[in-house]
C-alpha cells in the first residue's frame, strides 16, 4: 500500500526567503505526482503535475522535482511572499493499475512579513 | 469551465438523518473521486469511478456510505444513517484520463450533531 509522508508538518519563514518542501513515498511504481495548495476552509488548487518520466516542472516561482527511484519529490518556492501562506499537499498517482491519488498530510507554510 | 461543483457547501444534520452530497465533475472528465478530509487522518479516498463505473470502493468506511454516478455529469455520496464521527469535509475531484491533472471542488463541510 502506497504511503506518502510530508516533512515538516509546519514551517515558518520570513518573507523573501527561498524554501523547500519535501514529499516522500514508499512505492516508486507511480504514474505521476501532483502538488496542491489548500487555503483554510477552501478546496485544493493544483500547482504542478510531474509525470514519472520527468525530473522537474516549473511554474512561475515554483519548481517541483521528482526522483522516482528514491521515492522523493521537492517543491521549491523562490522569494516567498505572505500570500504563499497555505498548506501544501503532495499526491501520488499510484502504479500497478491503480490510478487513485494518495495524499500526504501536508506542510503548513507561514510566510512572515 | 466552472470547475468541479459540489453542493451543498455546508451541511448540519442530526445524528440518524440521511445526508446526500452532490458533485458535478468537469465536462469531459472520465474519472471522479470522493475524498474525506479530517484533521486526524488527512485526505482519505472513499471511492472512485471511471466512466461512471465504481472502480475501487475499499475506502468507504461502512455500509452506511454509498455512492452513485448515474451519468457522466453527476455523482452523489449518501450517508444513512449519519453519525457524529462522519463530521468532516468531503471533496469531489475529477480528471480526464489515467495520468492527467486532477481538479478538486470546494468541498462540503458536514457536521453531524
Amino acid at each position: 500500500k502506497q504511503e506518502v509522508t510530508q516533512i515538516p508538518a509546519a514551517l515558518s519563514v520570513p518573507e523573501g526567503e527561498n524554501l523547500v518542501l519535501n514529499c516522500s513515498f514508499t512505492d516508486s511504481a507511480i504514474y505521476n505526482l501532483q502538488w496542491f495548495r489548500q487555503d483554510p476552509g477552501k478546496g485544493l488548487t493544483s500547482l504542478l503535475l510531474i509525470q514519472s518520466s520527468q525530473r522537474e516542472q516549473t511554474s512561475g516561482r515554483l519548481n517541483a522535482s521528482l526522483d522516482k527511484s528514491s521515492g522523493r519529490s521537492t517543491l521549491y518556492i523562490a522569494a516567498s511572499q505572505p500570500g504563499d501562506s497555505a498548506t501544501y499537499l503532495c499526491a501520488v498517482n499510484s502504479g500497478a493499475g491503480s490510478y487513485q491519488l494518495t495524499f500526504g498530510k501536508g506542510t503548513k507554510l507561514s510566510v512572515i512579513p | 469551465d466552472a470547475g468541479v461543483i459540489q453542493s451543498p457547501r455546508h451541511e448540519v444534520t442530526e445524528m440518524g438523518q440521511e445526508v446526500t452530497l452532490r458533485c458535478k465533475p468537469i465536462s469531459g472528465h472520465d474519472y471522479l473521486f470522493w475524498y474525506r478530509q479530517t484533521m486526524m487522518r488527512g485526505l482519505e479516498l472513499l471511492i472512485y469511478f471511471n466512466n461512471n463505473v465504481p472502480i475501487d470502493d475499499s475506502g468507504m468506511p461502512e455500509d452506511r456510505f454509498s455512492a452513485k454516478m448515474p451519468n457522466a455529469s453527476f455523482s452523489t455520496l449518501k450517508i444513512q444513517p449519519s453519525e457524529p464521527r462522519d463530521s468532516a469535509v468531503y471533496f469531489c475531484a475529477s480528471r480526464r484520463g489515467q495520468t492527467a491533472e486532477a481538479f478538486f471542488g470546494q468541498g462540503t463541510r458536514l457536521t453531524v450533531v
